[in-house]
């Protein structure tokens, strides 16, 4: 079974932009969660889509955005990047998701490596 | 505000030796605890998930306790090798359905 992939693996842009990453779950998986990692902040919870429907929403401004299309892969849009955007962004995919089991195993991609110059 | 606190924050032990990781969270009102792995240049592995109702998990030479009423737990790996070393990170499910996550532990098995 192929595991989660992440699109692009590496990615740099100037202030001001805007991006767009994308996540393919495991086959059969509905959830997709997204975080993003930085050296400062560590790992935080960026939002979860379960069946194309944003699920839940972590504290970060409105300039992170994402969706999820009827196959279940999911995107998250960043706009006008600030440097402090600079960060490994992941995705996890998982059966039910954070909301709907607690036994739920979350499989996780390799993650997006943003550079924001 | 669920915090999640890891100690230490590195730990090199020669291979062989067994070891403890420690976590501990504010706020007993959890999901769940799980411990993933992270090794340089790829994302995170799952290896244990302890349900809020279970005290432990075991997976071939790794232990996991949980004492939810003391927001502590802790990752036992037995006989470390080299290949365990990597980044280990615990995360609680909290109350908002959020995963919120330690900072980690790097650890290094020394060959």
């Amino acid at each position: 079974k192929a595991g989660v992939t992440q699109t692009p693996r590496y990615l740099i842009k100037t202030r001001g932009q805007q991006v767009t990453l994308s996540c393919s779950p495991i086959s059969g998986h509905r959830s997709v969660s997204w975080y993003q990692q930085t050296p400062g902040q560590g790992l935080q919870f960026l939002f979860e889509y379960f069946s194309e429907t944003q699920r839940n929403k972590g504290n970060f401004p409105g300039r992170f955005s994402g969706r999820q299309f009827s196959n279940s892969r999911s995107e998250m849009n960043v706009s006008t990047l600030e440097l402090g955007d600079s960060a490994l962004y992941l995705c996890a995919s998982s059966l039910g998701g954070l909301a709907g089991s607690s036994t739920d195993t979350q499989y996780f991609g390799p993650g997006t490596r943003l550079t924001v110059l | 505000k669920q915090e999640v606190t890891q100690i230490p924050a590195a730990l090199s032990v020669p291979e062989g030796e067994n070891l403890v990781l420690n976590c501990s969270f504010t706020d007993s009102a959890i999901y769940n605890l799980q411990w993933f792995r992270q090794d340089p240049g790829k994302g995170l592995t799952s290896l244990l998930l302890i349900q809020s109702s279970q005290r432990e998990q075991t997976s071939g030479r790794l232990n996991a306790s949980l004492d939810k009423s003391s927001g502590r737990s802790t990752l036992y790996i037995a006989a470390s090798q080299p290949g365990d070393s990597a980044t280990y990170l615990c995360a609680v499910l909290d109350s908002n359905y959020q995963l919120i996550w330690g900072a980690g532990t790097k650890l290094i098995i020394k060959p």
